[in-house]
């Protein structure tokens, strides 16, 4: 079956533009929840979309935004791009999400540079 | 959740066992122990996942110890396409996010 498709795989933005990432996960599966990946903090979590709603959010500031369409597509926006935004970020889909006993798979990310 | 410690870096030959070990000594009752593991520049990949009972599968073993305090990851037999950084994550079910340490560096030498 296919996997997690994230797109587009690389962006090249200016400083103070906005970006919306999309993601598709796999059929089935509900649950989609976004990171981000930086060499200096490394992966840490965005926010997680379940049946249309926001369910957990982490620590980042209210430029980064999501949502979840009813066939469980997700994107996420940043707008008001800064330097420090440039990274992997990456899509997770689940079945369950907050439910022990299931993985989450992992899309290939979209590599956003902001210059 | 629960905190998880691994060492930096490890390394081992190829056709080897890799034994990754893991420390969790804050785990609560209701923690489960998630493996992933990242080849570079590609998304995280779930190996494997235990509550207490040693767990197997095509990938890998888990080994949790009987006071859950710590866990090892083993790799029967490794190939250089096991290297990669490999995460040790707890997580409740009520907590729907993966939280990521450093995680530990694995080179398989041919």
């Amino acid at each position: 079956k296919a996997g997690v498709t994230q797109t587009p795989r690389y962006l090249i933005k200016t400083r103070g533009q906005q970006v919306t990432l999309s993601c598709s996960p796999i059929s089935g599966h509900r649950s989609v929840s976004w990171y981000q990946q930086t060499p200096g903090q490394g992966l840490q979590f965005l926010f997680e979309y379940f049946s249309e709603t926001q369910r957990n959010k982490g620590n980042f500031p209210g430029r980064f935004s999501g949502r979840q369409f009813s066939n469980s597509r997700s994107e996420m926006n940043v707008s008001t791009l800064e330097l420090g935004d440039s990274a992997l970020y990456l899509c997770a889909s689940s079945l369950a999400g907050r439910a022990t006993g299931y993985g989450y798979t992992f899309g290939s990310g979209t590599r956003l540079t902001v210059v | 959740d629960a905190k998880t410690t691994q060492p930096p870096s490890m390394d081992c030959a190829e056709g080897r066992a890799a034994n990754l070990p893991c420390n969790h000594s804050t785990i609560s009752g209701n923690e489960y122990v998630y493996w992933y593991r990242q080849i570079h520049s590609q998304g995280p990949q779930y190996i494997i996942h235990g509550l207490k009972n040693n767990e197997t599968n095509e990938m890998a073993s888990l080994i949790i110890t009987e006071d859950r305090k710590s866990s090892t990851l083993i790799l029967p037999h490794a190939t250089l396409r096991d290297t990669a950084v490999y995460y040790c994550i707890v997580k409740t079910g009520a907590n729907s996010k993966l939280t990521f340490g450093k995680g530990i560096t694995l080179s398989v030498r041919p």
